[in-house]
């Protein structure tokens, strides 16, 4: 089973509006973590921000949150006023393990959403 | 240069030969790790170094591919007698050694790979 699904493969904005891009996880660990990247053109994974699953509040950094429902193992991120330079593919991950850092240290990512902001 | 860097980062090589690449951390890491992303795909984990010690190791990483990282500074992946499913974007990050799940992993700009 897929451990990350991200079932958009394309979406559109209107530039200065705000989108939702939608991210499901799997696990049976008790604590992750939850990141999301963008990647624009040139290649270079940028982080944006990070949930972690005993986090109570919803994670923000500037434009970006991040919408945290644990029941329904979900962490769609919202973009709030979008601009030209936000147009990249986004990638949802998690890591899993213990919250003293024990366990596997690698990212497991899903397949990506493409945003495309409109002018 | 403050980032993850990565060399060469285009490589077009022949079916057979054997390519290199290194990989450049941030120099206060001490965790470096290697994927591998092809077209449509997200980055796929391959290996982890921490320090000098490689970790973890995927079953991605065919006994072709060995990783290296010999002083615990930068890091090597090599990939011996390509084949074209090689072809691929390879990522190199790194991240701190203090720090729990929240400790977030600095990209490099990838070594594209073509194999022809």
């Amino acid at each position: 089973a897929q451990k990350i699904t991200q079932t958009q493969p394309g979406m559109f904005v209107q530039e200065k509006e705000a989108v939702t891009l939608d991210c499901t996880y799997d696990t049976s660990d008790q604590s992750y973590g939850l990141f999301w990247y963008k990647q624009p053109s040139s290649g270079e994974m940028i982080f944006l921000i990070y949930q972690g699953s005993y986090d109570e509040q919803n994670a923000t950094e500037g434009r970006y949150s991040l919408n945290f429902q644990k029941a329904r193992k979900s962490a769609n991120l919202v973009i709030s006023a979008s601009q030209l330079g936000d147009s990249a593919m986004y990638f949802c991950a998690m890591r899993e393990g213990h919250w003293s850092g024990a366990g596997s240290y690698q990212l497991t990512f899903g397949k990506g959403t493409k945003l495309s902001v409109i002018p | 240069d403050t980032g993850v860097s990565q060399d060469p980062r285009h490589k077009i090589t022949k079916r057979g030969q054997n390519v290199t690449f290194r990989c450049d951390p941030i120099s206060e890491h001490n965790r470096l790790y290697w994927y591998r992303q092809t077209l449509g795909q997200g980055p796929e984990f391959l290996t982890y170094f921490q320090n000098e010690a490689q970790l973890e190791k995927s079953r991605l990483l065919s006994d072709r591919f060995s990783a290296e990282r010999p002083k615990g500074s930068f890091s090597t992946l090599e990939i011996q007698r390509t084949e074209q499913g090689d072809s691929a974007m390879y990522l190199c990050a790194s991240s701190t050694l203090t720090g729990g799940l929240n400790t977030e992993a600095f990209f490099g700009q990838g070594t594209r790979l073509t194999v022809v």
